[in-house]
């Protein structure tokens, strides 16, 4: 069955820094991945897709590399602030229309 | 305006008590979705609704079902509550079925007691 690992449960950084956050998944070849932000008491919003033809995709700070020979993505958000604290999930066409991770809460430090 | 809105935020309720949600959204979207997330924060689908057509129906007890009065809304019905049911339940919608960008709702925390 698909399976989607998002191997950090929680990453702490320093503000400034660059937080890099892990995307991994097995048994499929999705067409597309997706990241959402999701904070406390909310529903995750939409940041980024990126397709299977694509390398790396960004938007503002943001950056999304998908390699689908090593079935992983790579979420990076450089110059990081406290505001970016929050728990980002990636998520896989599948065989629903969307298959989710469990997430990696972030806490940037000032 | 909120895009997608559902109703109430919260609930707190019995064992055996029947239960609804509500979701609307003002996007103009054909699809609209229930998912529930546990605490184990795990974001799971439950249901998809297509132009008031029930495209997806995971593996949930029939003690939950979703209604379509059109296809701006899609409210859950939740028969006989059992404390398993606890969770926070997500409403969203999508333009169209091919990239499934999701636009939630700010969930629902059900609790039973």
């Amino acid at each position: 069955s698909q399976k989607i690992e998002q191997n950090s449960e929680a990453l702490n950084i320093q503000e400034g820094k660059t937080a890099t956050l892990t995307c991994n998944y097995t048994n499929y070849s999705p067409a597309y991945l997706q990241w959402y932000r999701q904070d406390p008491g909310r529903g995750p919003v939409f940041l980024l897709l990126i397709r299977e033809n694509e390398k790396e995709k960004r938007k503002e700070r943001l950056k999304v590399t998908f390699d689908t020979t090593l079935k992983q993505s790579l979420f990076h958000i450089t110059a990081s602030q406290p505001a970016d604290s929050a728990t980002y999930l990636c998520a896989l066409e599948g065989n629903t229309p969307l298959v989710f991770g469990k997430g990696t809460r972030l806490s940037v430090i000032a | 305006d909120t895009a997608v809105s559902q109703t109430p935020k919260y609930l707190v309720t019995q064992m055996g008590n029947d239960k609804s949600i509500k979701c609307e959204q003002n996007l103009g979207h054909d699809t609209m979705y229930w998912y529930k997330q546990d605490s184990k924060k795990f974001l799971k689908i439950m249901f998809s609704y297509n132009n008031k057509e029930l495209i997806i129906n995971e593996t949930v007890p029939n003690r939950f079902s979703p209604k379509s009065p059109d296809k701006a809304h899609l409210n859950l019905h939740i028969n006989s509550l059992e404390l398993g049911d606890s969770a926070v339940y997500f409403c969203a919608s999508s333009l169209d079925q091919g990239e499934n960008i999701q636009y939630f709702g700010a969930g629902t925390r059900l609790s039973v007691l």
